[in-house]
């Protein structure tokens, strides 16, 4: 799987958009990206992923560049409850693969009040 | 979405001794995976839990310290053994089926080894 980077810490304010950067720079055609958020003492929690297109669900909102060299996790309106470290991963999708997953530093995103 | 039961959610252990950790899941699972997180670190894969074979462990675990079972496509344990405290970390089991691209976690068992 290709190697992500992301910043370490980020802040946002309570209802303003958070828009967490992600460079994937050497991911594959077939590789999708994938993001993670883990809220202080729980497992992780999916939320969303896409392959070139950019992608919307109730959670957030996935902006992938054209080049796919990289990606913008955004959270429209943040609240306290979206203070969590965000995991970017970059995976490959195949008939029959497994599905663990590479984790890295992630972003710690805090959201104040 | 699957539903991931684990326990205990968390307990403090006595060096030298093991504990064995449960992953119960709401559905039938193809994948299951363990993971720990250090304190203050990020997710790092233990093993593939294999249904009626041995687990598949990756570079730097071995079976005789974290032995793993799955007796049917629901249910998964972890046992770490012979405890040190460099054992206590956060042990997450984690499930994925072939229906669905993404992963997903239980809650996590949080050990102190003492």
């Amino acid at each position: 799987d290709a190697k992500t980077t992301q910043p370490t810490s980020m802040d946002c304010a309570e209802g303003r958009a958070a828009n967490l950067p992600c460079n994937h720079s050497t991911i594959s055609g077939n590789e999708y990206v994938y993001w993670y958020r883990q809220i202080h003492s729980q497992g992780p929690q999916y939320i969303i992923h896409g392959l070139k297109n950019n992608e919307t669900n109730e959670m957030a909102s996935l902006i992938i560049t054209e080049d796919r060299k990289s990606s913008t996790l955004i959270l429209p309106h943040a609240t306290l409850r979206d203070t969590a470290v965000y995991y970017c991963i970059v995976r490959a999708i195949s008939s029959g693969s497994a599905r663990q997953l590479t984790f890295g530093s992630g972003t710690q995103l805090t959201v104040l009040p | 979405s699957a539903v991931i039961s684990q326990k205990p959610s968390r307990d403090i252990c006595q060096r030298g001794t093991s504990l064995t950790i449960q992953c119960q899941v709401d559905s039938q699972v193809t994948m299951m995976f363990w993971y720990r997180q250090q304190p203050g670190q990020s997710l790092t894969l233990i093993a593939t839990a294999n249904q009626g074979s041995e687990a598949t462990y990756e570079s730097g675990f071995v079976i005789d310290k974290f032995p793993i079972s799955r007796p049917n496509l629901t249910f998964s344990t972890l046992t770490v053994s012979n405890m040190s405290p460099e054992d206590s970390s956060i042990y997450l089991c984690s499930v994925g089926s072939l229906m669905n691209t993404e992963a997903f976690f239980g809650q996590g068992t949080r050990l102190t080894v003492v």
